[in-house]
């Protein structure tokens, strides 16, 4: 178990820019969760794939966002045209297959700054 | 509206004491919940999870109940140590049973 990854640790953009993030999850959990958490905050669920499949996409995702998992493995997250009120931590995390309540394992983020 | 509130002041104990956290929701009918916690930079670690059916959940010094009629979960930590100084979060399932909604998270600092 090598933990879930993300990569970059940290961005900063100018508003405007169009940025991508990318997750790696633990390699038997077939599903993955990107979540957003800002200063104070719990994480605010953003979308969800079973395998390939995008199953939801949380209604607060503006159509700047996009998200993708080819071939059911890693992630990735574009948010296209910043601005400044998409600074947040970026958390993606996965969870194993079959059971529900499976609990989620967490990467350490990529912070973004939009200045 | 949904809701899920956490202590909203900072818990501030003595190392050995217990510190005790509250997570309250409303207009959820969640089947479990669970706890996790968070460092500074990180993402939050998974700690425990109860279910509907169980009144209470134990691992090392920590211990959660959970009460469907009152709508609450308290978390406690048992003889804290300063490495016990962390953001802690519940969470909720929703109707999907895939998607967790979480607490803003309470914060406690064991002193020496």
């Amino acid at each position: 178990d090598t933990g879930v990854s993300q990569n970059p640790r940290h961005k900063i953009t100018k508003r405007g820019q169009n940025v991508t993030f990318r997750c790696d999850p633990i390699s038997e959990h077939n599903r993955l969760y990107w979540y957003r958490q800002t200063l104070g905050q719990g994480p605010e669920f953003l979308t969800y794939f079973q395998n390939e499949a995008q199953l939801e996409k949380s209604r607060l995702l503006s159509d700047r966002f996009s998200a993708e998992r080819p071939k059911g493995s890693f992630s990735t997250l574009e948010i296209q045209r910043t601005e400044q009120g998409d600074s947040a931590m970026y958390l993606c995390a996965s969870s194993r297959p079959g059971t529900n309540n499976s609990p989620l394992h967490f990467g350490n983020g990529t912070r973004l700054t939009v200045t | 509206s949904q809701k899920i509130e956490q202590n909203s002041e900072a818990l501030n104990i003595q190392e050995g004491k217990t510190a005790t956290l509250t997570c309250n929701y409303t207009n959820y009918s969640p089947a479990y919940l669970q706890w996790y916690r968070q460092d500074p930079g990180r993402g939050p670690v998974f700690l425990l999870l109860i279910r509907e059916n169980e009144k209470e959940k134990r691992k090392e010094r920590l211990k959660v109940t959970f009460d469907t009629t009152l709508k609450q979960s308290l978390f406690h930590i048992t003889a804290s140590q300063p490495a016990d100084s962390a953001t802690y979060l519940c969470a909720l399932d929703t109707l999907n049973d895939y998607k967790l909604s979480f607490g803003a998270g309470t914060t406690v600092t064991v002193r020496a």
